[in-house]
């Protein structure tokens, strides 16, 4: 069975602190994403990873930065938290010899900053 | 970055009801994909949908792949509790072999509530 986890389900984190949200899959999957989830704004993608090492940008990459070390592992980072970072953060994976174009999910982290 | 226009934004129906949601774009999409996020949980695909015009079922669910490549529709018949969540669309332009380009642009999402 797929799997992708997230380190937290649930982040309470104060103004200025730097936060760090891991994703770790199990599918040897190539393609890593990091996305946020608002209330009407649905699911909008902050950066991916297509290899080890590699990050792109997404569609809205600021005030936050990735890092891939492993093919494994996905993080989301912070540097400096801000209210409006506030939201539920969703990991997911997916393999580019997947003719699905399939994204597996992880269960997301809630994320308040106050 | 391009965001999908879903509709409707949420959905209060009775048991039993059927339900329609639609999903346009400006773009042309290759492939639609049809997600559901049950609560307190990450999104779960339900469909996919890879030709334009293609009308594609799994169980009580029916999607199709409109004949322009800018719009889908998911169609749940007879809803039941358990269908209670947020539908999400989402669209891929990449085309196969193409590599580097599996990104997912999703839609706004429909809040779907069954109504004692």
């Amino acid at each position: 069975d797929v799997k992708v986890t997230q380190s937290s389900r649930y982040l309470v984190k104060r103004t200025g602190e730097k936060v760090f949200l891991e994703c770790v899959q199990d599918m040897d999957h190539e393609n890593m994403f990091w996305y946020r989830q608002d209330p009407g704004l649905g699911l909008r993608l902050i950066y991916f990873s297509y290899d080890v090492k590699m990050k792109e940008k997404g569609d809205i990459p600021e005030g936050y930065s990735v890092s891939r070390e492993k093919k494994e592992r996905f993080s989301l980072i912070l540097e400096s938290a801000s209210t409006n970072q506030t939201s539920m953060y969703l990991c997911a994976s997916s393999s580019p010899r997947d003719s699905s174009y399939e994204q597996y999910f992880g269960p997301g982290t809630r994320l308040t900053v106050t | 970055g391009q965001q999908l226009n879903q509709s409707p934004q949420s959905m209060f129906i009775q048991e039993g009801e059927d339900v329609s949601m639609n999903c346009t774009s400006s773009s042309i999409f290759n492939t639609w994909l049809w997600y559901k996020q049950d609560p307190g949980e990450g999104p779960v695909l339900l469909i996919a949908l890879y030709k334009a015009g293609e009308l594609t079922s799994n169980g009580r669910l029916t999607a199709q792949f409109g004949i322009t490549r800018k719009d889908s529709f998911l169609n749940i018949s007879a809803s039941i509790p358990s269908d209670v969540g947020i539908y999400f669309c989402a669209g891929c332009s990449a085309r196969l072999l193409n590599f580097g380009n599996e990104k997912l642009t999703f839609g706004t999402g429909t809040r779907l509530t069954i109504i004692p």
